[in-house]
């Protein structure tokens, strides 16, 4: 069973056009949510860490918010330089272990001039 | 720039060669990762150090043999690849296992 789920897939949007990406999430205990950008043939970069319900953090364009079962990441005004792909990753409350965290594969973003 | 530094960016590999990706952060992190990331998959975790010790090896092959002499270096040889072993290998650092990850450009690599 996947335990994070990133919908959609993909998504094209005109410069300007506000949205939102999801990231749903089964682990039963949440530690903390990251969102990371990443551009092609570069690793993810790291945007925010979320770890409770109901917090929000923005950076410029974008704005992560958390509740219990899923994040939002909200594009406002999005510009063709945010186009990459945006991965979300959870992290479970289990004790220190390297494999404690879980990805999503990804929403690609496409923003178009 | 990244505080993780990956060498080389691209490996194009025949499945008889020997080969190593090297890792470096400077970021004074205590814990080093290698993840593979192949197309349409969430990343796959394959080996963790912390504090120089191995404490994951997620069922990885055996032709993939990680090596952690200090806490700022990592290095991932590789031997008798497959063609179903190209993709695109991250190193990542974080400080314990609370804050994150910081990744590198990664590695594009290709088995011929």
């Amino acid at each position: 069973e996947d335990q994070v789920t990133q919908s959609p897939e993909a998504l094209r949007l005109q410069e300007g056009e506000s949205s939102s990406l999801n990231c749903s999430y089964t682990v039963s205990g949440l530690r903390g949510l990251f969102w990371y950008r990443q551009d092609p043939g570069k690793g993810p970069e790291f945007l925010f860490t979320l770890y409770s319900a109901g917090e929000e953090k923005e950076k410029e364009r974008l704005k992560a918010t958390l509740t219990k079962k899923e994040s939002f990441l909200h594009i406002t005004a999005p510009k063709p330089e945010d186009s990459a792909t945006y991965l979300c990753a959870v992290q479970e409350e289990t004790g220190w272990t390297g494999n404690q965290f879980y990805f999503g594969t990804g929403t690609s973003l496409t923003v178009i001039p | 720039e990244t505080g993780v530094t990956q060498t080389p960016r691209h490996l194009v590999m025949g499945m008889t060669n020997k080969k190593s990706l090297k890792c470096e952060q400077h970021l004074g992190h205590n814990a080093m990762y290698w993840y593979k990331q192949s197309a349409k998959k969430p990343l796959e975790l394959m080996f963790v150090y912390n504090f120089k010790e191995q404490t994951e090896n997620n069922s990885v092959p055996s032709r993939f043999s990680p090596e952690c002499p200090n806490s700022s270096h990592l290095f991932l040889h590789l031997h008798t690849l497959q063609p179903e072993d190209s993709a695109l290998y991250l190193c990542a650092s974080s400080q314990d296992s609370f804050y994150g990850y910081t990744f590198g450009s990664g590695t594009r690599l290709t088995v011929v």
